[in-house]
């Protein structure tokens, strides 16, 4: 089945600094990856949207200078949180979206398993 | 209005029973629902898609859609006390996944 990795799988940093985050497909390729965040007792919140080659587009409400996604590769995208701030502290998870369409309209997301930043 | 609703429960059935899980969604062109089961602190993995009105089985699991009364729910047969998790409704549209805020099942033994 798909594979999708993240790095690192938890992080600790201090406030003002800034975090990397990396999503891998293993083995297919990925021309879409989106990038969620979930805090505690909530529901999966899509930040941004991120497509290979081109500029990541960012749901309403995300700040796309803070939250900064390259997706340089079909199989890698990254999320850097800049000048993170505890408020920043939450689980953010990444997924892959297959390119072969599910009953001819749809897609399939793998998601990959996650990755738990705490600012402090 | 919220794309993708859930009651948030908690849902609590005993062991061996039925759990149904609900979930309505607020665009009425969706074509294609998944429900996802997600346990503490890990990330959601997908349990199974419906895109055709009636009801898809896998396992102990039945998906349902009713696209005319925008409602989609998910049936657990034989509940067992490893299916308390948190189940999310998804629905795709326009290149994005919209997710319900989750419903939290216990399974008592």
């Amino acid at each position: 089945g798909a594979v999708v990795s993240q790095h690192p799988s938890w992080v600790i940093c201090k406030s003002g600094t800034s975090v990397k985050i990396e999503c891998r497909s293993l083995d297919f390729q990925a021309t879409t990856m989106f990038w969620y965040r979930q805090f505690p007792k909530q529901s999966l919140m899509l930040m941004a949207t991120s497509n290979e080659g081109s500029k990541a587009t960012y749901e309403q409400g995300v700040e796309k200078d803070k939250f900064l996604i390259n997706h340089a590769s079909l199989t890698l995208s990254t999320l850097t949180v800049t000048s993170a701030h505890p408020e920043d502290s939450s689980f953010y998870i990444c997924s892959a979206r297959d390119t072969f369409l599910l009953a001819g309209f749809s897609y399939e997301q793998y998601f990959g398993p996650g990755t738990r930043l705490t600012v402090t | 209005q919220k794309e993708v609703e859930q009651n948030s429960g908690p849902l609590s059935v005993p062991e061996g029973a039925i759990a149904s899980l609900n979930c309505t969604y607020s665009d009425r062109g969706s074509q294609s629902f998944f429900w996802y089961r997600q346990y503490s602190g890990k990330s959601p993995e997908l349990i199974m898609f419906i895109y055709s009105n009636g009801d898809k089985e896998d396992g102990r699991f039945t998906a349902q859609l009713n696209k005319a009364s925008q409602y989609v729910s998910l049936l657990i047969r034989d509940s067992q006390p490893s299916d308390s998790a948190t189940y999310l409704c998804a629905v795709y549209n326009f290149n994005k996944f919209y997710f319900g805020s989750g419903t939290k099942l216990n399974v008592k033994p």
